[in-house]
């Protein structure tokens, strides 16, 4: 069973521009992760947000959780081509022993 | 740095074949890992295990075995390869950790066809 759906399916921007993801999930959680996965590629970890923070920076990456809302965003400011690549986020459920990871977002960046 | 190695990128196989994919990591890590993923439907766990001759069903354990002989070695096996086992194959390390799961180390994928 999927905990974390992301939306939109599939987004397409223009380099310079923000883009934002967004996931929600069904459980309370221990934590949210994000992946990137370039096409053909395996995933690789963007950034760990805990139930008890509300905000995270790591370079041009932000993210936001909302656990009344059961919901995370995650922003990508003054995106790049190179950001191009398809977007997961990850949570750990109630009992925290695996991460269960939603179908994903698609980001295109046009330059 | 963590690496994950998938032996095969790419495979194909018949109906009805024994499947063998191979993932070796380098970081002394407890914790391993086996999704497969399909379009629309993100990452499913098949098995995890969290030590050596140790494994756990996921989601998806059915049509799929595993095998944990040495702890930087995870295996997992479809006995008789079916043509909805077609996928794109995901092994990942963690190392051990008491509280909430932590990060994945991801391998760069097997993409199997079964014909």
């Amino acid at each position: 069973s999927q905990q974390g759906e992301e939306d939109p399916q599939a987004l397409s921007i223009q380099e310079g521009e923000n883009a934002t993801m967004n996931c929600s999930y069904k459980t309370s959680i221990n934590n949210l992760q994000w992946y990137r996965q370039n096409s053909g590629r395996g995933l690789v970890h963007l950034i760990l947000i805990r139930s008890n923070e509300r905000e995270k920076h790591s370079g041009r990456l932000r993210v936001t959780l909302d656990t009344s809302k059961k919901s995370s965003s995650l922003l990508i400011t003054a995106s790049r081509a190179a950001d191009t690549a398809s977007y997961f986020c990850a949570t750990d459920g109630l009992y925290g022993n695996k991460l269960v990871f939603g179908a994903g977002t698609i980001l295109r960046v046009k330059s | 740095d963590v690496k994950v190695t998938q032996s095969s990128r790419y495979l194909v196989k018949r109906t009805g074949e024994k499947v063998f994919l191979e993932c070796v990591q380098d970081m002394d890590h407890e914790n391993m890992f086996w999704y497969r993923q399909d379009p629309g439907l993100g990452l499913r766990l098949i098995y995890f295990s969290y030590d050596v001759k140790m494994k756990e069903k996921g989601d998806i354990p059915e049509g799929y075995s595993v095998s944990r002989e040495k702890k930087e070695r995870f295996s997992l096996i479809l006995e008789s390869a079916s043509t909805n086992q077609t996928s794109m194959y995901l092994c990942a390390s963690s190392p051990a950790t008491r509280g909430p799961h932590g990060e994945l180390f991801f391998g760069e994928g097997s993409r199997l066809t079964v014909l």
